[in-house]
């Protein structure tokens, strides 16, 4: 069963760190591009980043470029979002989804998804 | 301020059809590329409704279709059921901005 369950959320104060995991499970990992998307309170879907199969090609919202890595370990089976100089508009269900085909992942829709790790900045 | 525009919000009654727009530029639907629709039901994650721009995954019922055209795509859900009452989006990729962009999200509420 394909499936992907987010981790590392949690309360961070303003201007710190943090690392999110998406560990991957029931399909080949190193074949997908994968991406970040996040959710603040009562708001619309907000997509992040995505990351190539192999690694090799990275893309970002203007809205995290420069303070948001993403990066991933296939031999892990895991996706992770490096989030640097946390804002508290940061606050949101960070979520990792996969896109529906290998092929050109970056125009195609996301058919799995995790449930959501929640992360708040505040002081 | 979401680049792809959803209305904020539709409703009908049960049985009724009910369509949801989402208007885009020259740089997103209108050069071509691919629109897919997801249904976020309250306290979910969002789940994949409508493919490039009108393929079903498996599972999905045929009372949900999709259609694009122009700068613009539709999604419509017709014999409409308690059940459908969720968030709606639309997404695509915007060449100018070299990023996927989402709508805004339309809430439907059954009558």
């Amino acid at each position: 069963q394909v499936h992907l369950v987010e981790s590392g959320g949690g309360v961070v104060q303003p201007g710190r760190s943090l690392r999110l995991s998406c560990a991957a499970s029931g399909f080949t990992f190193s074949s997908y591009a994968m991406h970040w998307v996040r959710q603040a309170p009562g708001k619309g879907l907000e997509w992040l980043a995505v990351i190539s199969y192999d690694g090799s090609y990275k893309y970002f919202a203007d809205s995290v470029k420069g303070r948001f890595t993403i990066s991933r370990d296939n031999s892990k089976n895991t996706l992770y979002l490096q989030m640097n100089s946390l804002r508290t508009e940061d606050t949101a269900v960070f979520y990792c989804a996969r896109p529906r085909t290998t092929e050109q992942w970056l125009y195609r829709g996301m058919d799995v998804w995790g449930q959501g790790t929640t992360v708040t900045v505040s002081s | 301020q979401s680049v792809l525009t959803q209305p904020p919000s539709v409703s009908g009654a049960p049985g009724q059809r009910v369509t949801i727009s989402c208007t885009g530029t020259s740089s997103n639907i209108g050069a071509g590329y691919d629109v897919h629709w997801y249904q976020q039901l309250p306290g979910t994650a969002p789940k994949l409704l409508i493919s490039a721009n009108s393929n079903r995954p498996s599972g999905v019922p045929d009372r949900f279709s999709g259609s694009k055209s122009g700068t613009s795509a539709s999604l419509a859900i017709t014999g409409l059921q308690a059940e459908d009452e969720a968030d709606y989006y639309c997404q695509s990729y915007d060449s100018s901005l070299s990023g996927v962009i989402f709508g805004g999200g339309t809430k439907l509420t059954v009558l």
